[in-house]
């Protein structure tokens, strides 16, 4: 079957350093996306690894190992604006199609 | 630039009844997706139109349905509404070329609530 697997929740203090990671058994891999999605709001795009290694890009840092079908999403000094959702999305075709996870909850706690 | 809206913001329907949603794409992207987000869920996807033709579709009944307009607009239609229908509609957008993918764009979605 298909599965892209997270946590559902995860609570850290700010200042502090999270770590979100998500496993995948899906049909097709052309990548791996990170959205960040707040309540209400749409998806943003944060991140996307292709090939295996750490992306960084300011405080968030990505990292894929496509032989484990692994990934994690860093959050680094963490802010009260960081409480957010938190999606692990494969791209499964050439075309653009994503199969997401059901999502992390991080929380931010003074 | 102009990013991907979604109209209507929020919408409540009866069961049985047939809606309609509607995107922008964001100027420049070719190509349009859809995914239905359950309450503490992450996306699903509905479809993808590419050149107003159907390019891929998750599994949905064909009770959901969509067009792609020339100027990159879409729609999305969904028949005979159920209550388990009920959910986030986010359109996407991006532009897709020689075998390169563009992260998805997402419009703020249609939060739809089937009574």
């Amino acid at each position: 079957g298909q599965n892209i697997d997270q946590p559902t929740e995860m609570t850290a203090t700010e200042g502090a350093i999270v770590q979100i990671n998500c496993t995948y058994q899906t049909s097709g891999f052309n990548g791996l996306f990170w959205y960040q999605q707040h309540a209400g709001e749409a998806p943003t795009f944060l991140s996307y690894n292709v090939l295996d290694g750490l992306e960084e890009k300011g405080r968030f840092s990505s990292f894929l190992s496509r032989s484990k079908g692994y990934s994690y999403l860093l959050l680094k000094e963490l802010q009260m604006k960081d409480s957010a959702s938190y999606l692990c999305a494969v791209l499964t075709d050439s075309w653009g199609k994503l199969q997401f996870g059901a999502g992390t909850q991080v929380v931010v706690t003074p | 630039e102009t990013g991907v809206t979604q109209s209507p913001t929020h919408l409540i329907k009866t069961r049985g009844q047939q809606v309609t949603l509607r995107c922008s794409s964001q100027s420049g992207h070719n190509t349009v997706s859809w995914y239905q987000q359950a309450l503490g869920q992450g996306p699903q996807f509905i479809f993808q139109y590419y050149r107003e033709e159907e390019n891929g579709r998750g599994n949905f009944p064909p009770r959901f349905s969509g067009l792609q307009f020339p100027n990159y607009s879409s729609e999305l239609n969904v028949n005979a509404l159920e209550l388990d229908d009920s959910a986030l509609y986010l359109c996407a957008s991006s532009t897709v070329y020689g075998g390169y993918n563009s992260p998805l764009h997402f419009g703020n979605g249609t939060r739809l609530t089937v009574t």
